[in-house]
């Protein structure tokens, strides 16, 4: 399967404790971008990344989120001490390294995260 | 603020029927308008993408429409089947070549 991936799909977490979510991107593809999908909305940008590199983290919130994209292995969406309304639909999307970005971009699954 | 603004929130359509969604824009940092297709459980896929050098696509049952000067664009859906039944999503790159800008969603029902 040579699609976007996330693990995992289902996550629930208690308030207060700790948040990891994966995504590996399509292969070669270097550009990872986060984005959250709350209950009736469409999809927020979060973060985009390269290898090492945050590129944009314009839409995540200022505390508790982090994410990173390291030189071996998946992406990582952090959210530290959860809370009910970190409850939702987190996607990954990926896309080539030419071309244009925004044309190649792959949704995985998702990851839905549900705050108890 | 919602930059991409996505019309109605839901319909339902007989089978064979038209859907019609529309979205409106303010403003791009360039032309290029995709939709995206989602079933329950899933990711958004991309359906169709039109990068105005014409006013309109189409592909297979799916026909982007595309109004520059009124700054927005639609997608029809000809003899719609119940597997079309999912939401759909526009979207726009409002601010640069890389983030997009999703609308609110429109959940179609086709009723067999």
């Amino acid at each position: 399967n040579a699609g976007v991936m996330q693990n995992p799909r289902h996550l629930v977490r208690r308030r207060g404790q700790e948040a990891r979510l994966r995504c590996s991107p399509m292969k070669g593809h270097s550009h990872v971008y986060w984005y959250r999908q709350l209950p009736e909305e469409g999809l927020k940008f979060m973060v985009y990344l390269q290898k090492e590199n945050i590129i944009d983290e314009s839409g995540m919130p200022k505390e508790r989120f982090s994410a990173e994209f390291p030189k071996e292995g998946p992406s990582i969406l952090r959210i530290q001490q959860v809370v009910r309304g970190d409850s939702a639909a987190y996607f990954c999307a990926s896309s080539p390294e030419t071309g244009g970005y925004i044309y190649g971009y792959t949704f995985g699954s998702g990851t839905r995260l549900t705050v108890v | 603020q919602q930059q991409v603004k996505q019309s109605p929130q839901s319909l339902i359509v007989q089978k064979g029927g038209i859907s019609i969604i529309n979205c409106a824009y303010e403003n791009t940092a360039f032309d290029y308008f995709p939709w995206y297709q989602q079933f329950p459980g899933k990711g958004p896929a991309l359906l169709i993408a039109i990068r105005p050098d014409v006013s309109e696509k189409k592909e297979g049952r799916f026909t982007i429409s595309f109004n520059k000067s009124a700054k927005q664009f639609s997608l029809h859906i000809m003899d719609s089947q119940p597997g079309d039944s999912a939401t759909y999503f526009c979207a726009a790159p409002i601010v640069n070549d890389y983030k997009l800008s999703f609308g609110a969603g429109t959940t179609v029902t086709v009723r067999a």
